[in-house]
């Protein structure tokens, strides 16, 4: 079951806060977020665990709901260099056989 | 660093043709993955591996098979290419003993004709 991400896309200012959520209909083992630049590879920003903590680095962190099976990335005082695609994906559990789904998607926009 | 290597960056083929898009990792990884990316879909995975002649379908595996000899390589074969397949296809792998972190390569922009 496919995550489902909000906002689909975001336009920002140069130095304004944004918050990307990321829901699943199941219970989840873990949440990674990776960003997508334009014409590049997804690259890994951050992954939390089922009893973890809040995560960051930096001005961009992320929070793990396990009742509500959602988690939220948080980005603040946004740089131009965040503009990307922001994709999470969830983990049901980390059997062999498991795998990662991913959501659609956030595409997010920072003006100078 | 984690090097994940597609053997092309754009390809172009015709219909009914047979099209091989090649990966290959250099971190000794078990787990491997093709996902293909289209606009407003978001990363849809379509077969995964997690040891050597060992494979797993993902969500949209149809018109599509894998294979994997080598630890090092995972190779997607399109049968009998359609044009509803054209899109980008991204490979990435991950440790089995590490956090589920995907490394993925640059992906290959397919075009069939």
């Amino acid at each position: 079951q496919q995550p489902v991400q909000s906002p689909q896309a975001v336009i920002l200012r140069e130095g304004e806060d944004a918050v990307i959520n990321c829901s699943s209909s199941k219970a989840l083992y873990s949440v990674h977020w990776y960003r997508q630049k334009h014409g590049e590879a997804p690259v890994f920003l951050m992954i939390l665990l089922k009893g973890g903590e809040q995560k960051g680095h930096e001005k961009i962190s992320a929070s793990f709901n396990e009742k509500k099976q959602q988690s939220s990335l948080y980005l603040t005082a946004s740089q131009l260099s965040y503009s990307g695609t922001y994709f999470c994906g969830t983990e049901i559990n980390r059997n062999r056989d498991d795998k990662i789904i991913f959501g659609k998607g956030t595409r997010l926009h920072i003006l100078p | 660093d984690v090097k994940v290597t597609q053997s092309s960056r754009y390809l172009v083929k015709r219909t009914g043709e047979k099209v091989f898009l090649e990966c290959v990792q250099d971190m000794d990884h078990e787990n491997m993955f093709w996902y293909r990316q289209d606009p407003g879909l978001g990363l849809r995975l379509i077969y995964f591996s997690y040891d050597v002649k060992m494979k797993e379908k993902g969500d949209i595996p149809e018109g599509y098979s894998v294979s994997r000899e080598k630890k090092e390589r995972f190779s997607l074969i399109l049968e009998s290419a359609s044009t509803n397949q054209t899109s980008m296809y991204l490979c990435a792998s991950s440790s089995r003993g590490g956090d589920g972190t995907q490394h993925f390569g640059d992906g290959t922009r397919l075009s069939i004709l």
